[in-house]
């Protein structure tokens, strides 16, 4: 059972326009939420991460939007470049000593020039 | 650069083969992640280890198994292999057991015939 839940798995997005990734959870105990960024070739690496006790944290043009009640979180990237395009996994976990990453499926995004 | 290397970067080989996927983490990293990357199929945690003990199982297949070395180096050794475990697989590596940023290594390209 997919727990953390991905959408859109493709996006297409104008240079310049905003790029909008939202992903949904299941378990309320949930308590860190990454988002990693994987380029062709090349393994994800950590972009940006969130926890619940904020609603929006923004690192340049990325930033992530947390709604606890609803159990979503997205991704927002501002003045989408070409150089963006790559595939964007949302991913949550729950505090632990063996802290395990639920992965969503993934996001491949194009941005035309 | 991530720090994360991986051996070897592309592998061809044969059905009922057997291959050895090398990993070593980050200097200070004590936990190692196994992740299976298919075409479509997102993330696959498979296993991981911290500070040379297995911490914790995926979906690993009978067929596979790992160690961390004293060294903290780790191999996965992938057996008796089937043209569908043909993918990416990735290394990562992270401070603590119970930290969700993970740094990735470039993964290893195992393409079975």
């Amino acid at each position: 059972q997919q727990q953390v839940k991905q959408s859109p798995q493709s996006l297409i997005v104008q240079k310049g326009g905003i790029s909008i990734i939202n992903c949904a959870y299941e378990n309320t105990a949930f308590d860190y939420f990454p988002w990693y960024q994987q380029f062709p070739g090349k393994g994800p690496a950590l972009l940006i991460a969130i926890r619940p006790d904020v609603s929006e944290k923004k690192e340049g043009r990325f930033t992530i939007s947390f709604n606890k009640s609803a159990k979503q979180f997205s991704l927002h990237i501002m003045d989408s470049q070409p150089g963006d395009s790559a595939t964007y996994f949302c991913a949550a976990s729950r505090a632990g000593n063996n802290r395990k990453l639920i992965w969503g499926l993934g996001t491949s995004l194009a941005v035309n020039p | 650069d991530s720090g994360v290397t991986q051996t070897p970067k592309h592998l061809i080989t044969a059905t009922g083969q057997r291959v050895t996927l090398r990993c070593s983490p980050r200097s200070g990293d004590l936990s190692v992640y196994w992740y299976q990357q298919s075409l479509d199929q997102g993330l696959q945690f498979l296993i991981h280890y911290y500070n040379g003990e297995e911490r914790a199982k995926g979906n690993i297949l009978e067929r596979f198994s790992a160690q961390q070395f004293p060294d903290l180096h780790s191999e996965l050794n992938l057996s008796s292999l089937e043209l569908g475990d043909s993918a990416l697989y990735f290394c990562a590596s992270s401070v603590s057991s119970n930290t969700g940023e993970l740094f990735f290594g470039e993964g290893s390209r195992l393409t079975v015939l």
